[in-house]
């Protein structure tokens, strides 16, 4: 049973580029999250997703953007990148009946130069 | 700010030692959870413990919530060097529309 899993492993940007980043969920969950985890930080909500709906947001500007997929799998896009918006970022599934336990990828690291 | 905060943010103990680290969060809760990280690698999520729950135990862990004070306790018994790692708490407030919200986290030392 494959776990959640993240594409690309790392990504170089340059300022006000876009970028994608892709989630397929671990089997039988439904939900999506996402989170950016700057060094030495913990992980920071950006959004939630359930039936293809961004349920409920973080405390991050427009520029960051999602879908989800009826296969559930997501992705996060970022628009004109800034140099603070490296970061490592995670993507998280969980089941929407259950207790909010997150399953995490390993993760994508951006580099915005 | 995040809801969760812990202590100490650095622990660096001897193996076979005990490790105990603290959360605190600020507003009423459904359930709280223990996360660990190795290095630059995702979440993998520990223990859970609910509202109503005072302690939990998952082989070497021992978590306790105190809901009047708003705290958790982490604490891990006999430790090895492969407990090294950060370790982060995670609130979660309403679990039908759920984020979790996590602290800066505890970087864990283990000396062999």
């Amino acid at each position: 049973d494959a776990g959640v899993t993240q594409s690309p492993t790392h990504l170089i940007k340059t300022r006000g580029q876009q970028v994608t980043l892709r989630c397929s969920p671990k089997s039988g969950h439904d939900t999506v999250s996402w989170y950016q985890q700057a060094l030495g930080q913990g992980p920071q909500f950006i959004f939630q997703y359930y039936e293809e709906e961004e349920r409920q947001r973080g405390n991050f500007p427009d520029r960051f953007s999602g879908h989800q997929f009826p296969n559930y799998s997501s992705e996060l896009n970022v628009n004109a990148l800034l140099l603070g918006d490296s970061a490592l970022y995670l993507c998280a599934s969980s089941w929407d009946s259950g207790e909010n336990i997150q399953y995490f990828g390993a993760g994508t690291r951006l580099s915005v130069l | 700010s995040q809801q969760g905060e812990e202590d100490p943010q650095a622990l660096s103990i001897q193996e076979g030692e005990n490790a105990t680290m603290n959360c605190s969060y600020k507003t009423s809760i459904n359930n709280l959870q223990w996360y660990r990280q190795n290095s630059g690698r995702g979440l993998v999520h520990l223990i859970l413990i609910r509202s109503n729950e005072r302690e939990k135990h998952s082989g070497r862990l021992r978590v306790t919530l105190d809901t009047s004070k708003k705290s958790s306790s982490l604490l891990i018994t006999a430790s090895r060097a492969a407990d090294t790692a950060s370790y982060f708490c995670a609130t979660v407030y309403n679990t039908n529309a759920g984020k979790s919200t996590f602290g800066d986290g505890t970087t864990l030392t283990v000396k062999p």
